[in-house]
């Protein structure tokens, strides 16, 4: 079974400050990797995707990808209020005879405090 | 606009009933997966399909049946052999195949189906 492992939370932190959110995978040869961010009784929404070591910025957000170390994070600067959410990570698997999905973690709940 | 669309948002289900819970996409993705999430739980897969009138059994597919005869469409149906069915039923669908190459575009979701046994 190919896992996807995030810590499940609460991550709590102050406003404006900044959030890091961490996931750990199995699959040595996943190349593509996801966080979604979900609200409590909402569908989760895309917000980042990494294919290359290194970091990947996009307003507030940061992905970071290490392949030899199979970690993924997510850091979130000056963080506010409305970023308290779920967030999820995703990664890329084979499931087998060429077929390739997605194995979602579990999630890390963050609360921001104002 | 294109996107994903789950319906009803809420159903409620007698002990014994089965139920079919619609998901519909203008999107034009190639690729469609129904997902069961319980409170506090990850993501976990019943079904999914690559092309239309093809799918597989993911890893809770158990009391659940698919069918894929459109493109758009990909509906769920609960059978009563599902014991536990209360859950947050998510469809999500990908430009990717995932058939022979990775998933590189993500997916995107509906908003979702809460069904309730009562």
């Amino acid at each position: 079974q190919k896992e996807v492992e995030q810590n499940s939370g609460p991550l709590s932190v102050p406003e404006g400050a900044i959030a890091s959110l961490n996931c750990t995978y199995s699959d040595r040869v996943s190349q593509s990797f996801f966080w979604y961010r979900q609200y409590s009784g909402k569908s989760p929404e895309l917000i980042m995707s990494i294919y290359s070591n290194g970091d990947k910025e996009d307003g507030r957000f940061t992905a970071q990808l290490n392949k030899a170390s199979q970690y993924v994070s997510l850091l979130i600067r000056d963080s506010q209020p409305s970023d308290s959410a779920t967030y999820l990570c995703a990664v890329n698997v084979d499931s087998g005879a060429g077929s390739y999905q997605l194995t979602f973690g579990k999630g890390t709940k963050l609360s921001v405090i104002p | 606009d294109g996107g994903i669309t789950q319906s009803p948002k809420y159903l409620f289900r007698k002990e014994g009933q089965n139920v079919t819970l619609s998901c519909e996409q203008n999107l034009n993705h190639d690729a469609m997966y129904w997902y069961r999430q319980d409170p506090g739980q990850g993501l976990r897969l019943i079904y999914y399909s690559q092309i239309v009138n093809d799918f597989q059994k993911g890893d809770i597919a158990e009391g659940y049946s698919v069918s894929r005869e459109k493109k758009e469409s990909f509906p769920l149906t609960v059978t009563s052999a599902q014991k536990n069915p209360t859950a947050f039923y998510l469809c999500a669908s990908s430009r990717d195949r995932g058939l022979g190459s990775s998933v590189r575009y993500g997916y995107t979701f509906g908003s979702g189906t809460r069904l309730t046994v009562v």
